[in-house]
């Protein structure tokens, strides 16, 4: 059973058109839920941390929150600029520092 | 800071050769990562440093990967000897302190075995 999932595989937005990706996680004792952008050929870009069920963060135009089983990032009128995999990795206690990640959830905003 | 730094950026290797990919993280940062990244199994974590000791390699795949980090600045990843199945992009991150701050990601090395 995966640790991480993150749905949809793939997402295609009109510019403006705003919506949710899902990260829902199975691990006991999180340690911390993070979100990290990537755009093709490059390294994972981190976005954010959620430490605890109700926490909520904001960069632009990306909003995640946090529940004790899944995570939301919202992307609210979202622009051509925003396409990229959106990736989600989990932290937990026992976990030996292993930081898993979710496959991702490729977001594409057409204009 | 230039960021974490991977060379190189690709490689394509004939199977049976030895590959070795490098990472310098970023200054200060004291946990390095390697990871890989494929399209069927997508990031997976190999080995993770602390303060350049081994502190998890359950997900080095099996004995012909190894990994040293001599300093604090700098790591390398070895692949020996070299299979098909092992194309894949290589990352490298780091971080300060462990895993609850994140981590900085190099560009990676894509790698591929003929």
């Amino acid at each position: 059973e995966d640790q991480v999932t993150q749905s949809p595989e793939a997402l295609r937005l009109q510019e403006g058109e705003s919506s949710s990706l899902n990260c829902s996680y199975t691990v006991s004792g999180l340690r911390g839920l993070f979100w990290y952008r990537q755009d093709p050929g490059k390294g994972p870009e981190f976005l954010f941390t959620l430490y605890s069920a109700g926490e909520e963060k904001e960069k632009e135009r990306l909003k995640a929150t946090l529940t004790k089983k899944e995570s939301f990032l919202h992307i609210t009128a979202p622009k051509p600029e925003d396409s990229a995999t959106y990736l989600c990795a989990v932290a937990w206690q026992g976990g030996s520092e292993k930081l898993v990640f979710g496959k991702g959830t490729k977001l594409t905003v057409n204009p | 800071d230039a960021g974490v730094i991977q060379s190189p950026r690709h490689e394509v290797t004939e199977m049976g050769q030895e590959v070795t990919l490098r990472c310098k993280p970023i200054s200060g940062h004291n946990s390095l990562f390697w990871y890989r990244q494929t399209m069927m199994r997508g990031l997976e974590l190999l080995i993770y440093f602390n303060n350049n000791v081994p502190i998890d390699d359950s997900g080095m795949p099996e004995d012909r990967f190894s990994a040293k980090m001599p300093n604090a600045s700098f790591s390398t990843l070895k692949i020996q000897p070299s299979e098909p199945r092992d194309s894949a992009v290589y990352f490298c991150a780091s971080s300060f302190v462990g895993l609850n701050t994140e981590a900085f990601f190099g560009q990676g090395t894509r790698l591929t075995v003929v």
